[in-house]
């Protein structure tokens, strides 16, 4: 089946730094992927919606100036949480739709624990 | 408006008994339907998928689901659950077509008990 890999899968950062997570399809192309952030015991919300080539569309409320998403290729995605604070600790999850099919089948990578101290 | 309902936040079963995680939604177009399992510290994976066709789906690790157009709800089930499918279960709702995205429940907790 389709595979999705995030990296890197844990990461620990100090308050005022920057970090980027990586979403690569690894065995189709993705004109789109997503981005979640999970808050502990909650269910995944949609930050952002990247389209290959293009910005990415972001949700209410999600700051795209400190979210910064770059979807350069038609299998990578790049999230980087600018001058991080703790309260961005929190579980980011990336999915991404196989390119041309009508189906919306979607796949999700392993996640990326982000620990902000 | 889309949402996904899932009643039930925690559910405790004994191993080998069976399971039902119950899965409602409001969907303004046709729904497209899924389950996905998330074990500890670990990303999603698909458990099965509805689109169309014949309403009882079957998906991996001996998961099914059935699509209640009436009741609007695709309930997930399993005959005889192992101690491994103690994770958390999200069902989810979409388009089938388009850049959409998937609108979530609020997941449900499976602990098994031995």
């Amino acid at each position: 089946g389709a595979v999705v890999s995030q990296h890197p899968s844990r990461v620990i950062c100090k308050s005022g730094t920057s970090v980027k997570i990586e979403c690569r399809s690894l065995d189709f192309q993705a004109t789109t992927m997503f981005w979640y952030r999970q808050f502990p015991k909650q269910s995944l919300m949609l930050m952002a919606t990247s389209n290959e080539g293009s910005k990415a569309t972001y949700e209410q409320g999600v700051e795209k100036d400190k979210f910064l998403i770059n979807h350069a290729s038609l299998t990578l995605s790049t999230l980087t949480v600018t001058s991080a604070h703790p309260e961005d600790s929190s579980f980011y999850i990336c999915s991404a739709r196989v390119s041309g099919t009508t189906r919306n089948t979607i796949y999700f990578g392993e996640g990326s624990w982000l620990t902000v101290v | 408006a889309q949402s996904v309902t899932q009643p039930d936040i925690h559910i405790t079963v004994s191993e080998g008994a069976s399971l039902e995680l119950r899965c409602n939604y409001s969907y303004g177009a046709t729904p497209y339907l899924f389950w996905y399992v998330q074990s500890p510290g670990q990303g999603l994976q698909l458990l099965l998928k509805y689109f169309s066709g014949d309403t009882l789906v079957q998906g991996i690790k001996g998961f099914e689901a059935e699509f209640k157009r009436s009741q609007s709800s695709f309930n997930l089930r399993k005959p005889s659950v192992h101690w491994s499918d103690a994770a958390e279960y999200f069902c989810a709702v979409g388009a089938e077509t388009g850049a959409n995205n998937l609108f979530f429940g609020t997941g449900t907790r499976l602990t098994v008990i031995p």
